[in-house]
């Protein structure tokens, strides 16, 4: 069965420093989807980063960038330049064709 | 705006009770999924249908039942219904199975509250 972790409940960062976000996953298939998903307090999900497992290159997106090792089956998630506005739950999220599985969410504060 | 409705936003409804959530999915989405999400929790996935055809079942109970519509609306239906299933509910769709459109658009969710 495949599953996420994420084994950060929560963590604090300063604004405009970097923080990073930690997940793992557990799947035997060799093609598959990764995401990190935010939820600001509004509880909408909104996409940050995606990325495909048969590409090497690590996914970036403005201040998010992901560090992908497919032999770890990690898939962290870094934010550079932290802002207030970062400030939610991120869950990290695994999808293979029929599955979609959520991780449990690391809550991040942002200091300011 | 995602692109997926989710109705209705709020619910309060007595134990015991029966009620159902309805989803419209982005337009050429074919994929729908439901999560639910309870207070400070993952969301744990329950059901997905693709193209009106059940593709995968989550940790979906018994007296929760989903179903896709030829017009690919979705609706789950949650019945008996229990103080601890006060939850947000998710749905959201994808274009298909695999590919490039992979990622899950969300709704809104429906904040169900059973007293």
């Amino acid at each position: 069965a495949q599953t996420v972790t994420q084994s950060q409940p929560e963590m604090s960062v300063q604004e405009a420093e970097t923080v990073t976000l930690s997940c793992t996953y557990d799947t035997s298939e060799s093609d598959y989807y990764l995401f990190w998903y935010k939820q600001p307090p509004s509880r909408q999900m909104i996409l940050v980063i995606r990325q495909e497992a048969y590409k090497q290159q690590n996914a970036t997106e403005n201040r998010f960038s992901v560090n992908f090792q497919k032999a770890a089956k990690s898939f962290s998630l870094k934010i550079s330049d932290s802002q207030l506005g970062d400030a939610a739950m991120y869950f990290c999220a695994y999808h293979n064709f029929n599955k979609f599985y959520f991780g449990s969410g690391t809550k991040l504060n942002v200091k300011p | 705006d995602s692109g997926v409705t989710q109705t209705p936003k709020h619910l309060i409804t007595a134990t015991g009770q029966r009620v159902t959530l309805r989803c419209s999915p982005r337009s050429g989405d074919l994929s729908v999924y439901w999560y639910q999400q309870s207070l400070d929790q993952g969301l744990q996935f329950l059901i997905q249908y693709y193209n009106g055809e059940e593709r995968a079942k989550g940790n979906i109970l018994e007296r929760f039942s989903a179903q896709q519509f030829p017009d690919l609306h979705s609706e789950l239906n949650l019945s008996s219904l229990e103080l601890g299933d006060s939850a947000l509910y998710f749905c959201a769709s994808s274009v298909g199975l695999g590919g490039a459109g992979t990622e899950a658009f969300f709704g809104q969710g429906t904040r169900l509250t059973v007293v």
